[in-house]
């Protein structure tokens, strides 16, 4: 098993659209979990940080579940502006800083 | 702030050419760390620099090394470069109490034929 697995889309859907990303992780001692945004050919940048009771930020929600080594992220109201990969990344279980990300799941959000 | 800054953007190197990729920082933190990104892969780590003076190999350090200059600067040199070093390498940095909060240079393009 992959450390950590997307479905790497695309996801092509239509302006004001709920879309939710799921991610696997393999390690069951792994501790921090966090989803990151990258824009075609630009760096990735922090997108939110995935808290055990789940938590929200303006149209996007995270959450996790532990027993099934789950992650996910809900975008609603998708905005043309949110079109990008969204990396799944889990820290590194023992690391200083020692990031393991997903592959990615592209997202599009058409007119 | 510039935040991270990488040079060069892009680069094309002949088979068993070497050459230093540049990055630094801005922002006062402490970890540092090298990346790179391939089609279809995740980010990989190449190498991580905790702290001045310290630095560690990731999970994919073979054909790289690095020097943490100062607590600025972070260079990852390729001694004698392969194709299958063809790649966007990026940079990070982030404060000792928020490691996972890595911030990203813009990368350097790579490519070795």
């Amino acid at each position: 098993r992959k450390e950590v697995e997307q479905d790497p889309g695309p996801f092509n859907v239509p302006e004001g659209a709920t879309v939710a990303f799921n991610c696997t992780y393999s390690n069951s001692a792994s501790q921090s979990f966090f989803w990151y945004r990258q824009d075609c050919r630009k760096e990735p940048k922090l997108l939110m940080s995935v808290y055990s009771s789940g938590n929200e930020d303006g149209r996007f929600t995270a959450q996790l579940n532990r027993a099934s080594q789950y992650i996910s992220l809900l975008i609603r109201d998708s905005k043309l502006s949110d079109s990008a990969t969204y990396l799944c990344v889990v820290l590194r279980v023992g690391s200083q800083g020692n990031l393991i990300f997903g592959k990615g799941t592209k997202l599009s959000v058409k007119p | 702030n510039a935040g991270v800054t990488q040079t060069p953007k892009f680069q094309v190197l002949k088979t068993g050419q070497s050459m230093t990729l540049q990055c630094a920082q801005d922002m006062n933190h402490n970890s540092m760390y090298w990346y790179r990104q391939d089609p279809g892969m995740g980010l990989r780590l190449i190498y991580y620099s905790a702290s001045e003076g310290t630095t560690d190999k990731g999970e994919v350090p073979n054909g790289y090394n690095v020097s943490r200059l100062n607590k600025r600067e972070f260079s990852l040199r390729l001694e004698s470069a392969a194709p299958s070093q063809t790649s966007v390498y990026f940079c990070a940095s982030s404060e000792l109490a928020r490691l996972y909060e890595q911030y990203f240079g813009p990368g350097t393009r790579l490519t070795v034929t």
